[in-house]
């Protein structure tokens, strides 16, 4: 059962235009997200979080919104730059006052690919 | 410089073999955890730990052994058990608190001969 599901396998973006990548959850438990950017043959780096007590929440050029009553989450980066051109995953957590040890489920990946 | 360091970067197992990965961190970061990679999927949960000498199954722990003995270190074997070990494996690491991202080493590719 997937929990998280990241439905676009791949997304192409031209140069200063907005990517939007989104997520859709099953579990209405889960409280915290996060998306990570992941290069082939690297680790994922974290690039941002959402708490489920707000609905969007920005950092640079990215920006995370969140709709809980859809349990669907996105994120925006504007402007796209080719450096962004990696995998992105989302990512979900149920906080349990700190006996979830901050388990994350993730989803398949979006592959974003921004052309210069 | 903090971080976690996975090794090797690429491991080659024969067929019935045992294989450990190394997962060491410097973050002084209290959880840890495995999880598996395969192309066109997202990463699924091994095995994780809160505190030295205690960790606990994840979603895929069939074929997978841990250990816990010291805060820094999170080795990961792969067993003979293990019947489709060809992936890619990431370790990672977090306060293991609410509200706290993980992240992650670079990976170690683990090939069949």
């Amino acid at each position: 059962d997937q929990q998280v599901k990241q439905n676009s396998p791949s997304l192409s973006v031209q140069e200063g235009r907005i990517s939007i990548l989104n997520c859709d959850y099953t579990n209405s438990m889960f409280d915290y997200f996060l998306w990570y950017k992941k290069y082939p043959a690297e680790g994922p780096t974290f690039l941002i979080s959402i708490s489920s007590i707000k609905d969007k929440n920005e950092d640079g050029r990215f920006t995370v919104f969140l709709n809980k009553s859809a349990k669907h989450l996105s994120l925006h980066i504007v402007p796209s730059q080719p450096g962004d051109s990696a995998v992105y995953f989302c990512a979900a957590s149920v906080n349990a006052g700190g006996t979830s040890y901050g388990k994350l489920t993730f989803g398949q990946g979006t592959i974003l690919t921004v052309h210069p | 410089d903090g971080g976690i360091t996975q090794s090797p970067k690429y491991l080659f197992r024969k067929e019935g073999q045992n294989v450990t990965l190394s997962c060491e961190q410097n973050l002084n970061h209290d959880a840890m955890y495995w999880y598996r990679q395969d192309p066109g999927q997202g990463l699924r949960l091994i095995y994780y730990s809160q505190i030295v000498n205690d960790f606990q199954k994840g979603d895929i722990a069939e074929g997978y052994s841990v250990s816990r003995e010291k805060k820094e270190s999170f080795p990961l074997t792969v067993t003979s058990a293990q019947k489709n070990p060809t992936a890619f494996y990431l370790c990672a690491s977090s306060m293991g608190r609410d509200n706290q991202p993980q992240h992650f080493g670079d990976g170690t590719r683990l090939s069949i001969l």
